[in-house]
This record gives C-alpha cells, structure tokens and sequence, in this order.
C-alpha cells in the first residue's frame, strides 16, 4: 500500500522563478492538505484541497496556488520566489471525515 | 497569534526514564489531538491521537487531555535513544478542518 508519494525529493531555484510540486496521496484518501515547515519550526499550514476545491487556507500570499486532480493527486505552486520560501514543503493526505494525517516525504526547496 | 504552544526545548532525559512532553491549546472548540514524532530531516510521523479527557495507551506512549485545562501531554516510559526527536503537538477543530501544529519539543534521550 503506497504512502504518501512527494516529487522533486529536493530542489533548487533562484529568487523570482516559479515552481510546482507534486503530491500523490495514500491510496483511499481524499483529502490533501499542504504545509510549509523552516527550518526549526512546526509545520505551517497551507491549503489544503478536497473535491478539487481549494476548501481551507492559512495565511500565505497569492503567489502560493494549488490544484487537485480528480485522481486526488495535488500540486503546489509557488510563483515569484523569494529567499524566504527556502524551506521544506510537506503534503499530506487524509480520508473526508477522518483524522489525522499521512504525510510524505517532502520536497525541500532552497531558494538562492 | 498561535494557535497551539509548546516549550521548544531541548528536554534532555536519562535512558530508561519517562520523558514529559506538554502542549496547550487556545481554540476551545479544538475536537483532536495528535502527537507526532519527527526526527531530523523527515517528515512527521504520527504516534498518537485523543479526543477524549483523560488518558490513552499505547505501547510505552501514554497521551492525557484536559480539555478544561486547554492541556495535552505525552508521556514516554523508559525512554530510549531512539525516542530522540523533535515532537509536534497538533490540534484540529473538526475532521473537516486543518492540523493546526505547535512549534515542537526537541527531546534528547542520554545513555
């Protein structure tokens, strides 16, 4: 039974560029919710998609869009990069009506 | 404002002790709760959920909740190297709504 599945594993870009992450969730599981966590710090919540609606949203700019697939899998965009997005972005994905949730293995994003 | 605190640490505990881990929470209407371990580099790993006062068992992990108090804890018996790791306390409204995390608390395990 596949985990939580996270594409690029690490990744690199310069101040500006654009990027797309790729998430593929645990097989029977709905629901994906996307987090960004610094370093030394708890993970910060996203958005987080369900039905291939963006259905909640934490406290991150524009430049931060998602999309669901009617497979379930999920991307996370992240548009005009700035330094401070170096971090390592988690998804993780859950079942509509249960609790808590399988994370992946994260995609760590250094900003330069 | 955040949402769920806990003391950053690092908590340092012999081998073989019970180690303490403490969260507090400030949205009352919090439903669940989840402690997850991390250890450096990966990703989250959950080991225990409550919803329910009082205490829940599983293996050497024991979770209390006091929802009067705005309090959840972890207990580790006879704490291993192992067990060394940032532990996040996480809390959630409904099963419809995000996992709020705290900061985590880095605990080190001595031989």
């Amino acid at each position: 039974d596949a985990g939580v599945t996270q594409s690029p594993t690490h990744l690199i870009k310069t101040r500006g560029q654009q990027v797309t992450l790729r998430c593929s969730p645990k097989s029977g599981h709905d629901t994906v919710s996307w987090y960004q966590q610094a370093l030394g710090q708890g993970p910060q919540f996203i958005f987080q998609y369900y039905e291939e609606e963006e259905r909640q949203r934490g406290n991150f700019p524009d430049r931060f869009s998602g999309h669901q697939f009617p497979n379930y899998s999920s991307e996370l965009n992240v548009n005009a990069l700035l330094l401070g997005d170096s971090a390592l972005y988690l998804c993780a994905s859950s079942l509509e009506g249960s609790y808590g949730y399988t994370f992946g293995s994260g995609t760590r994003l250094t900003v330069v | 404002q955040k949402e769920v605190e806990q003391n950053s640490g690092p908590l340092s505990v012999p081998e073989g002790a019970i180690a303490s881990l403490n969260c507090t929470y400030s949205d009352r209407g919090s439903q669940s709760f989840f402690w997850y371990r991390q250890y450096s580099g990966k990703s989250p790993e959950l080991i225990m959920f409550i919803y329910s006062n009082g205490d829940k068992e599983d293996g050497r992990f024991t979770a209390q909740l006091n929802k009067a108090s705005q309090y959840v804890s972890l207990l580790i018996r006879d704490s291993q190297p192992s067990d060394s790791a940032t532990y996040l306390c996480a809390a959630m409204y409904s099963s419809a709504s995000k996992i709020i995390f705290g900061s985590g608390t880095r605990l080190s395990i001595r031989p």
